[in-house]
């Protein structure tokens, strides 16, 4: 079965520490996402990934950074948290670009005190 | 960049009620993703369809591209259903890769 795997569920970060999320996939899909969702907004690109350490910007990537040095693993990374990055994350993956089928992770939520 | 609008935003029905979400688009696309958020988080794909009609068990969806629109349908709705939906469409113009997500479209399956 088809897995994407977020290393935490629930996080509770101070303003100003540094922050990772990271995702694993078992598919070995070449895209990766990251989004965050907020009410009312729905879901919006973070950055995304099509191949070991390629990266693209998305729609808000403003405090955010990532890495992918490996195929299976993408990593979101908070340099400096804020209380505005309180939120959703979830991270996807897929075979092909926007036509293909997307599977995510069970997301993390992330509170910045 | 394409506009993806959901209606309802929330729906109540009784268990047994046929169900529709309606996704429409404004820029033509080559496939369009319906997907399920449970209550927790995690998200699933339903379906990816590029015309006509797609079935899996009590959901179907259907597409139109000429009027750029597509239904989720549930027939004999249970609780179980009770969730998120959420329909996406390629970003043309924006972000590689990128999809633009509706904001949902919140299902309460009453027993």
């Amino acid at each position: 079965d088809v897995k994407v795997t977020q290393s935490s569920r629930y996080l509770v970060k101070r303003t100003g520490e540094k922050v990772f999320l990271e995702c694993v996939q078992d598919m070995d899909h070449e895209n990766m996402f990251w989004y965050r969702q907020d009410p009312g907004l729905g879901l919006r690109l973070i950055y995304f990934s099509y191949d070991v350490k390629m990266k693209e910007k998305g729609d808000i990537p403003e405090g955010y950074s990532v890495s992918r040095e490996k195929k299976e693993r993408f990593s979101l990374i908070l340099e400096s948290a804020s209380t505005n990055q309180t939120s959703m994350y979830l991270c996807a993956s897929s075979l092909a670009h926007s036509t293909g089928e997307l599977f995510f992770g069970e997301g993390s939520r992330l509170t910045v005190l | 960049k394409n506009e993806v609008e959901q209606s309802p935003q929330n729906l109540t029905a009784q268990e047994g009620e046929f169900i529709t979400i309606n996704c429409s688009y404004s820029v033509g696309i080559s496939a369009l993703h319906w997907l399920q958020q449970h209550p927790g988080g995690g998200i699933v794909s339903l379906f990816m369809l590029s015309s006509g009609k797609k079935k899996h068990g009590r959901l179907i969806a259907t597409i139109n591209i000429q009027e750029k629109h597509s239904s989720l349908h549930i027939t004999a709705s249970h609780p179980r259903d009770s969730a998120v939906y959420i329909c996406a469409v390629p970003n043309y113009g924006g972000s590689q890769g990128n999809l633009i997500f509706g904001k949902g479209t919140k299902l309460s399956v009453k027993p």
